[in-house]
């Protein structure tokens, strides 16, 4: 089936503007995440939904950062007055329904990102 | 302190050699899990292979196999007959547990990574 997808690929914005990502996650898939790349870094963690629960927003940077999910399918995140330091990679990623412990499902699959330019 | 430590930020392996990258991990918690990741040139990020901190056996998948070692807490990715295509950023990740439906827990927490290099 198909994988996990962004949109758009590319953003270049100016300062100051809003910008919109998009996620569509694997079809079946309960848990959604969004993480952010820096150039060079690893992966910062944003924020987590499951299922119809409240989100896990402990990872946004600021309250310019939100998303929602509808139900259990796509998901937008949202950058308010972005700055110069919001450039970078924005991944989505997709896992099945979370299990009660550790487990092989619980394997978080990427869509290949949205790269972020604040000029 | 960090949770995921991956110490060698660039290797580079001869084709068709078997190379380990390194990984240490942090955590007060019995049950987590560890992955590998593979991100190309490209950008997208590649899973790999997983292991259960419950694990009896190390885990392997084809050419991938991870070198658990729970008392060390070390995870480190052994690729054996390395191919031109396993050039790109490695990143090893730890999800900590026990995460519940609807828990705030799930997160993966990634390391920096290692650049590879395979060399023809």
């Amino acid at each position: 089936g198909a994988g996990v997808s962004q949109s758009p690929s590319n953003k270049v914005t100016e300062k100051g503007k809003d910008v919109e990502l998009r996620c569509d996650p694997i079809s079946g898939h309960t848990a959604l995440y969004w993480y952010r790349q820096r150039l060079g870094q690893g992966l910062e963690f944003l924020i987590y939904f499951q299922g119809n629960s409240a989100p896990d927003k402990s990872g946004l940077p600021s309250d310019r950062f939100s998303a929602e999910r509808t139900g259990e399918s796509v998901s937008t995140l949202t950058i308010q007055r972005t700055q110069q330091e919001d450039s970078a990679v924005y991944l989505c990623a997709s896992s099945p329904r979370t299990s009660g412990g550790a487990s092989r499902t619980d394997t978080q699959y990427f869509g290949p990102g949205t790269r972020l330019t604040v000029l | 302190a960090q949770k995921i430590t991956q110490t060698q930020p660039g290797m580079f392996v001869q084709e068709k050699e078997a190379v380990t990258l390194d990984c240490t991990y942090d955590t007060s918690d019995p049950s987590y899990g560890l992955f590998w990741y593979k991100q190309p040139s490209s950008g997208e990020m590649i899973f790999l292979i997983y292991q259960g901190s419950y694990d009896q056996q190390n885990a392997t998948e084809g050419r991938y196999s991870l070198n658990f070692q729970k008392a060390r807490k070390s995870a480190n990715l052994v690729i054996s007959a390395s191919q031109l295509g396993d050039s790109a950023m490695y990143f090893c990740a730890m999800r900590e547990g026990p995460w519940n439906y609807g828990g705030s827990q799930g997160n993966l927490i990634f390391g920096k990574g290692t650049k590879l290099s395979v060399k023809p």
